[in-house]
């Protein structure tokens, strides 16, 4: 069955690191994206992808960015983690025939020491 | 003011209640509207989506008020495991979703 996985799902770090949270999904799907989800705020886009070498910027792109080489991987970098990127990420992708259909990763818990 | 609103609750309900969710949406130009539920501690998932006319599925209705620009979830003879979030969503162009910060429900025995 085709899914969406999440790498690591739990992470403790230290500020000023670097992180790479990784996301594969095996839909084939052109769509991907990268959410935050924190109490107060619901899900924010982060960044997202419509095929390969595609990235874009969402809502709250500041201290993120993504690379798009193939298809099934979307990994989100954090270039210097803060405390204020402590959060849980999920990723997700979706089809361009069936764009609000979204099929969500497990999640990432990240927490930045 | 938030692109999709919603009331956090939480909705707490005995088993085989009804109840509804209300959810806005600042953007008159959106396009597409989704319900999505969420467990705790989980990845959301897509329940319905709302159509214009309205659309029922199960014990599940959607309905979309374009000139108000509300969209509304009735849920009926609820049942424990509906107990979750549930989040609004709205398609304003392109491929992204917006998400509303979710309804709490609780559904108690």
């Amino acid at each position: 069955d085709a899914e969406i996985t999440q790498s690591p799902r739990h992470k403790i770090t230290e500020t000023g690191r670097q992180v790479t949270l990784a996301c594969h999904q095996t839909w084939n799907h052109n769509n991907m994206f990268w959410y935050r989800q924190d109490l107060g705020h619901g899900l924010r886009l982060i960044h997202y992808s419509y095929g390969v070498q595609d990235t874009n910027k969402g809502e709250v792109s500041d201290g993120y960015s993504v690379s798009r080489s193939n298809t099934e991987d979307l990994p989100l970098t954090l270039e210097s983690a803060a405390s204020s990127q402590t959060s849980v990420y999920f990723c997700a992708s979706s089809s361009t025939a069936n764009t609000g259909e979204l099929f969500f990763g497990e999640g990432s818990r990240l927490t930045v020491l | 003011r938030k692109e999709v609103e919603q009331d956090p609750g939480p909705f707490n309900v005995p088993e085989g209640a009804t109840v509804a969710f209300n959810c806005t949406y600042s953007n008159s130009a959106s396009q597409s509207f989704f319900w999505y539920r969420q467990d705790c501690r989980k990845e959301p998932k897509l329940l319905m989506s709302v159509y214009s006319s309205g659309n029922e599925d199960g014990r599940f209705t959607a309905q979309l008020n374009r000139a108000s620009q509300y969209i509304s979830l009735l849920i009926r003879d609820s049942k424990l495991s509906d107990s979750a979030t549930y989040l609004c969503v709205v398609n304003n162009a392109g491929n992204m979703l917006t998400f509303g910060g979710g309804t709490r429900l609780m559904v108690k025995p």
